[in-house]
């Protein structure tokens, strides 16, 4: 089936760093990825939908110049949280599809702890 | 617009007993209904979706899900749970009419199957 790699899974960073986190479609070819927020014993939360080779489209209330995303390939987004604050630790999971109205595949999440 | 409802945050069931995911959604297009399932730190995986076609939607691990459009519901279910089925459960829809594979997911729903 279709894989979705993210990396890295867990990062710890310190207050005003920035962290990159990839997700990579590993056996298809992802037209659109999805970045999602999750908080604890929470919902996911869309922050925005890249697709590949055009600006990200960001969902209301979420900062497009603190979480940079770039779609640069059709196997690969990336989502920058820049500057990081403590309330910026949550749990950042992609999803990726390959084409219009199949599931979305999703990678295994990665854990944002900011000291 | 688009929303999902899962009206319970955690079911409990014995082992071996059906087991019951509660899910109602709201569109103002055509439903495209899905289903995750998500493990500790762990992204989503999924599970069977709805698209058109049979009410009665078979998936994965022996669960399956019937679409009822009069209750705009679409209730997930698995005849004999299993331990291993402890987990947090997603229901999900897309606007059928609306562009871009942009899903809005439900509250969440955590399975607890005692033994």
């Amino acid at each position: 089936g279709a894989v979705v790699s993210q990396h890295p899974s867990r990062v710890i960073c310190k207050s005003g760093t920035s962290v990159k986190i990839e997700c990579r479609s590993l056996d298809f070819q992802a037209t659109t990825m999805f970045w999602y927020r999750q908080f604890p014993k929470k919902s996911l939360m869309l922050m925005a939908t890249s697709n590949e080779g055009s600006k990200a489209t960001y969902e209301q209330g979420v900062e497009k110049d603190k979480f940079l995303i770039n779609h640069a390939s059709l196997t690969l987004s990336t989502l920058t949280v820049t500057s990081a604050h403590p309330e910026d630790s949550s749990f950042y999971i992609c999803s990726a599809t390959d084409r219009f109205n199949s599931p979305l595949h999703f990678g295994n999440g990665t854990r944002l702890t900011v000291t | 617009a688009q929303s999902v409802a899962q009206p319970e945050d955690q079911v409990n069931v014995a082992e071996g007993n059906p087991l019951t995911v509660k899910c109602t959604y709201s569109v103002s297009g055509n439903p495209y209904l899905f289903w995750y399932v998500q493990y500790p730190n762990r992204g989503l995986q999924f599970l069977l979706k709805y698209i058109t076609g049979d009410n009665l939607v078979k998936g994965s691990y022996g669960f399956e899900a019937e679409f009822n459009k009069s209750q705009t519901s679409f209730h997930l279910k698995k005849p004999s749970a299993l331990v291993s089925d402890s987990a947090l459960y997603f229901c999900a829809v897309r606007d059928g009419k609306a562009a871009g594979n942009k899903l809005t997911f439900g509250g969440g729903t955590r399975v607890l199957v005692k033994p």
